[in-house]
């Protein structure tokens, strides 16, 4: 089956920084979402993103379905950015929504 | 709009006993899934439903069942609960399987003593 790796397992930040997470499967994707755990434990789409580049807010991402990774951007970082974001396939070959290990981001003020 | 509503938010049971996490969404999506998180992982499928009636397994689906006879509900049973599925279930749905997004529930956290 498909492979989703994501980096960094960890980051911190001081309030105001800007981080790049990054997503990367082992095979061609039909769907890839990103998602933010926040401390309840609530999933949160953010985006939907097979291909090409979005932005909603101080987020935006970029999946490149041809060299087979996605990035997240977060810009200007807020304490409310904490939590662990997700990135999550589904690949050709089969139709299941497939999670990678997740970043966990913490916001400093 | 509720979207994806799963119940209970919480639960803890004895070893042994069995439960139904009930799953409902009002999106008329045909594919509903249900997951396992555990610390430091991420999540884990563990059944599936491309529509009513039809149901498959995932990667974890030892020790559940599942059954869809609406669109709606896709209710999780846990036949004999063991320790080791104490977990955090999020149930989830899109309207196929592939080229569309996926919409999560807010969670059921189970504990088996």
């Amino acid at each position: 089956g498909i492979q989703v790796e994501q980096s960094p397992p960890d980051l911190i930040l001081q309030e105001g920084a800007n981080s790049t997470l990054r997503c990367n499967f082992s095979d061609s994707v039909n769907n890839l979402q990103w998602f933010h755990q926040n401390p309840w434990g609530q999933l949160i789409n953010l985006f939907y993103i097979p291909s090409g580049t979005k932005q909603n807010g101080r987020l935006s991402a970029t999946t490149v379905a041809t060299e087979r990774y996605s990035l997240l951007y977060i810009s200007s970082s807020q304490t409310t950015d904490s939590g662990v974001y997700f990135c999550a396939v589904v690949y050709n070959q089969g139709g299941k929504l497939i999670f990678g290990q997740g970043t966990e981001l913490s916001v400093k003020p | 709009n509720a979207g994806v509503t799963q119940t209970p938010k919480f639960q803890v049971l004895k070893t042994g006993q069995s439960m139904t996490l009930q799953c409902a969404q009002d999106m008329n999506h045909e594919y509903m899934s249900w997951y396992r998180q555990d610390p430091g992982m991420g999540l884990r499928l563990i059944h599936y439903s491309v529509g009513a009636g039809i149901t498959d397994q995932g990667e974890v689906p030892n020790g559940y069942n599942v059954s869809r006879s609406t669109t709606e509900d896709f209710p999780l049973r846990l036949l004999s609960a063991a320790p080791s599925q104490t977990s955090v279930y999020f149930c989830a749905s899109s309207t196929g399987a592939r080229r569309t997004e996926a919409f999560f529930g807010q969670g059921t956290r189970l504990t088996v003593v």
